[in-house]
């Protein structure tokens, strides 16, 4: 199946600073990727959807300004958690798709603020 | 919310056939069944999926109902690794709908 790169795989950060992760499709072009977050032991909840060169749709309850997502190209999308603080201490999960294939997800990233 | 309801875990002894089932009654004619599974602290792994022929790959089989309103994944000869939480879910085909997440099964392959 393809390729999703997530980077970093974990993460400890000071409570206030901010965090980037950065996600890759390695062998196509993702139009859509999408962000998920799954505290230890639920399953995964999806927090936007990003469109290539389009500002992010996001769910429900997740704060735009804290968490910031750019998808300015084909394979790469990044989140940043800004002004991290340890209630946002979460597994974070990538995925991306084209028009055609299905979504595929990244290894995931353990954050956590201290 | 989730459109499917899964058995919270199962047990399957090595080797044999693990059978999963997944409910969707509410399914919608352009709504493909997908199936993923979780191994503990990893990004979801995509196995399979179906419209309302039933699919067979290296991974896994995925049988559906002919009135589409339950599916059951199948893996012929379950090893260790393949102990996981498998999600079933539903989403339109192609650009359209997100992969919503339930709370899956959790399989565990004993020896």
């Amino acid at each position: 199946g393809a390729v999703v790169s997530q980077h970093p795989s974990w993460v400890i950060c000071k409570s206030g600073t901010s965090v980037k992760i950065e996600c890759r499709s390695l062998d196509f072009q993702a139009t859509t990727m999408f962000w998920y977050r799954q505290f230890p032991k639920q399953s995964l909840m999806l927090m936007a959807t990003s469109n290539e060169g389009s500002k992010a749709t996001y769910e429900q309850g997740v704060e735009k300004d804290k968490f910031l997502i750019n998808h300015a190209s084909l394979t790469l999308s990044t989140l940043t958690v800004t002004s991290a603080h340890p209630e946002d201490s979460s597994f974070y999960i990538c995925s991306a798709r084209d028009m055609t294939t299905e979504a595929f997800f990244g290894q995931g990233t353990r954050l956590t603020v201290v | 919310d989730a459109k499917t309801t899964q058995p919270p875990s199962m047990d399957c002894a090595e080797g044999r056939a693990a059978n999963l089932p997944c409910n969707h009654s509410t399914i919608s004619g352009n709504e493909y069944v997908y199936w993923y599974r979780q191994i503990h602290s990893q990004g979801p792994q995509y196995i399979i999926h179906g419209l309302k022929n039933n699919e067979t790959n290296e991974m896994a089989s995925l049988i559906i109902t002919e009135d589409r309103k339950s599916s059951t994944l199948i893996l012929p000869h379950a090893t260790l690794r393949d102990t996981a939480v498998y999600y079933c879910i539903v989403r339109a085909g192609g650009s359209q709908g997100n992969l919503i997440f339930g709370k899956g099964t959790k399989l565990s392959v004993k020896p």
